[in-house]
């Protein structure tokens, strides 16, 4: 069965200084997908970056980057330069190749002070 | 390119009433997935479609809850009869193809439900 852990339910950060949002995750799949999502208060899910099993190197999109560690099954979300429009609720969430069905961790919020 | 599209994007209703919700897909995505996300927790997968077939509804409490997809592309969630338990945001998305883990999902809003 496929798992995704994120044990940080809350999170605060200064405006402008960088903030990493742990994500692990469990799968016997050898190819699958990782994502990070953010949810403001609005409630729609914006998709925020992807990290493949297979991809060599760390995923990045503007200030978002992805800490991936495989052996650690770890995929670690990076915001740098945090803005206060960054407050809200982040999910990861993991695709495996077994039918595309995909799973969301529980979630942190992320409130920036400024 | 327009978006997922859910409504209504709020419900009010009785326990043991019924509900449904709708959904309209981006154009052309073949997959298609309602979610159920409760306050404070991750959205929870509850059916997946590839066209018109279903997928993935194991967690789809059968009982209560119904869903379709005619002809592969809008689909329509129901509940009935209704609980207080049912209260949460209900999510549609949709994907391009199936299956492969490159594949991000497109949500839509969301339909906030308040069961009472």
């Amino acid at each position: 069965a496929q798992k995704i852990t994120q044990t940080q339910p809350g999170m605060f950060v200064q405006e402008k200084e960088a903030v990493t949002l742990d994500c692990t995750y469990d799968t016997s799949d050898q190819s699958y997908g990782l994502f990070w999502y953010k949810q403001p208060s609005s409630g729609e899910m914006i998709f925020l970056i992807y990290q493949g099993s297979y991809d060599e190197q760390n995923a990045t999109e503007g200030r978002y980057s992805l800490n991936f560690q495989k052996a650690r099954k770890s995929a670690n979300l990076v915001i740098s330069a945090s803005q206060l429009g960054d407050s809200a609720m982040y999910f990861c969430a993991m695709r495996g190749n077994q039918g595309g069905k995909l799973i969301f961790g529980q979630g942190t919020e992320l409130s920036v002070k400024p | 390119e327009a978006g997922v599209a859910q409504s209504p994007r709020y419900k009010i209703i009785e326990k043991r009433q019924s509900v449904a919700f709708w959904c309209n897909p981006i154009s052309g995505h073949a997959t298609l997935y309602w979610y159920q996300q409760i306050l404070g927790q991750g959205p929870k997968l509850l059916i997946q479609f590839q066209n018109n077939g279903v997928v993935d509804d194991s967690q789809l409490p059968k009982d209560r809850f119904s869903a379709e997809r005619l002809k592969g592309v809008d689909s329509t969630l129901k509940i009935q009869p209704a609980k207080l338990e049912d209260s949460a945001v209900y999510l549609c998305a949709s994907s391009p193809r199936l299956g492969t883990g490159d594949t991000e999902a497109f949500f839509g809003q969301g339909t906030r439900l308040t069961v009472v």
